[in-house]
């Protein structure tokens, strides 16, 4: 299946920082899904991305996917602690439309 | 509610008992998705159902694994002869088709003795 590597595991931040967190794949994907976790609860999805090069924004946090469409990150501008939780990026290979195969994901703690 | 549902929430049962979870998905959802996720870890996923269908059940551990869906709508997750291994907390998500974004479940839990 489809595999995708996020970095870092951990991301410890004090509040009011920004910090980004990278996901990567050696092929070529067809899209790109980010979600969030949080403590106790299930993964929410957040967005979608599928153009080569494309940007979204929702607020504070800024999504971009790879020009290569092998990569994508999620940068969180002004950290608060309701950014705690655990940022999944999950991927959907060109040959399979249906699955997608989640990274390990990027828990981020926030200390005020 | 209009979310997906997942049930029981919680359940312990002895090491070599059966159990069986299930899945309400939103209605109309078309596409179901089975995943574990084990403390701390990513989502390992397991099953994929396309109506009643599914087409790929590449994910399921092993043959104690099984799942079903009927009427498109309503899903079990099946393990028989549970092993402590499969103490996880099981996921169901599902989505309007089968490239659209995921909704998750609560999830239940399960522990094994």
């Amino acid at each position: 299946g489809q595999q995708v590597m996020q970095i870092p595991q951990y991301q410890h931040v004090q509040e009011g920082e920004d910090f980004t967190t990278y996901c990567n794949s050696s092929t070529t994907l067809s899209n790109i899904q980010w979600y969030k976790q949080r403590p106790g609860g299930h993964p929410v999805f957040l967005i979608q991305l599928v153009k080569s090069g494309e940007v979204k924004k929702q607020k504070r946090l800024t999504f971009q996917f790879g020009e290569a469409k092998k990569n994508s990150s999620l940068h969180i501008t002004a950290t608060q602690t309701t950014d705690v939780g655990t940022y999944f990026c999950a991927s959907r290979g060109l040959s399979n439309d249906y699955k997608l195969s989640f990274g390990a994901g990027t828990t981020v703690t926030v200390r005020a | 509610g209009a979310g997906v549902s997942q049930s029981p929430s919680n359940k312990v049962t002895e090491k070599g008992k059966d159990v069986e979870l299930r899945c309400d998905p939103i209605s109309g959802h078309t596409a179901l998705y089975w995943y574990r996720q084990s403390l701390g870890q990513g989502l390992e996923f397991l099953i994929y159902f396309q109506g009643n269908s599914a087409p790929d059940k590449s994910g399921l551990p092993s043959d104690r694994f099984s799942a079903e869906r009927t009427g498109g709508s309503v899903s079990t997750l099946t393990i028989q002869r549970t092993q402590q291994e499969d103490s996880a907390v099981y996921l169901c998500a599902s989505s309007q088709d089968r490239y659209g974004p995921q909704h998750f479940g609560d999830g239940t839990r399960l522990s094994i003795l």
